[in-house]
């Protein structure tokens, strides 16, 4: 099945910081979507962009895609303690059915 | 928001015993809900597809057999671990789209299964 990959498996910063995430894919999509999960908690879909679109900006949350490297990003400018979470990418099929990554755990340390 | 019922939240069960854990779709219909399961440390995988009135689609290495899958209604999707060993401890997690909504899925709370 497809799977995207998280890029780092683990990031910890410093509260104020901003944390980018990276995630890549491996066939062509329709959509990719951004998605939080608070330890083992069930998850909050943050954001999705399309696969015509380059950047998409949801308050302090910026994704880019770039669809001839298969790659997307997630920053999250000043951090907050709160941030703290593991986020997935998951890449949208079809058959509406989604894959997810292997997650970035993010620690951001007050 | 749409909302995504999960229930239980946690369970433990005996070897050899099965589980019923529910999904339901609080405020909208869902033809299709996802299942997924996501062990400790890991990512959320699919398990299959569940489809209202028709049989769910399971995805390659998922036993149908194990994990029995019913979507008997617009709002409701059971999924039944059959005869659980202990390797079936895990986190399952079911997700649904209103389709009024154009963006994003939503999930439930998932539901965290101890097998002893």
């Amino acid at each position: 099945s497809q799977q995207g990959e998280e890029d780092p498996q683990a990031l910890s910063i410093q509260e104020g910081e901003n944390a980018t995430m990276n995630c890549s894919y491996k066939t062509s999509i329709n959509n990719l979507q951004w998605y939080r999960q608070n330890s083992g908690r069930g998850l909050v879909h943050l954001i999705l962009i399309r696969s015509n679109e380059r950047e998409k900006h949801s308050g302090r949350l910026r994704v880019t895609l770039d669809t001839s490297k298969k790659s997307s990003s997630l920053l999250i400018t000043a951090s907050r303690a709160a941030d703290t979470a593991s986020y997935f990418c998951a890449t949208g099929e079809y058959g509406n059915q989604f894959y997810f990554g292997t997650g970035t755990s993010l620690t951001v340390i007050p | 928001g749409a909302v995504v019922s999960q229930h239980p939240s946690r369970v433990i069960c005996k070897s050899g015993t099965s589980v019923k854990i529910e999904c339901r779709s609080l405020d909208f219909q869902a033809t299709t809900m996802f299942w997924y399961r996501q062990f400790p440390k890991k990512s959320l995988m699919l398990m299959a597809t569940s489809n209202e009135g028709s049989k769910a689609t399971y995805e390659q290495g998922v036993e149908k057999d194990k994990f029995l899958i019913n979507h008997a209604s617009l709002t409701l999707s059971t999924l039944t671990v059959t005869s659980a060993h202990p390797e079936d401890s895990s986190f399952y997690i079911c997700s649904a789209r209103d389709r009024a909504q154009r963006d994003g899925y939503t999930f439930g709370s998932g539901t965290r299964l101890t097998v002893v």
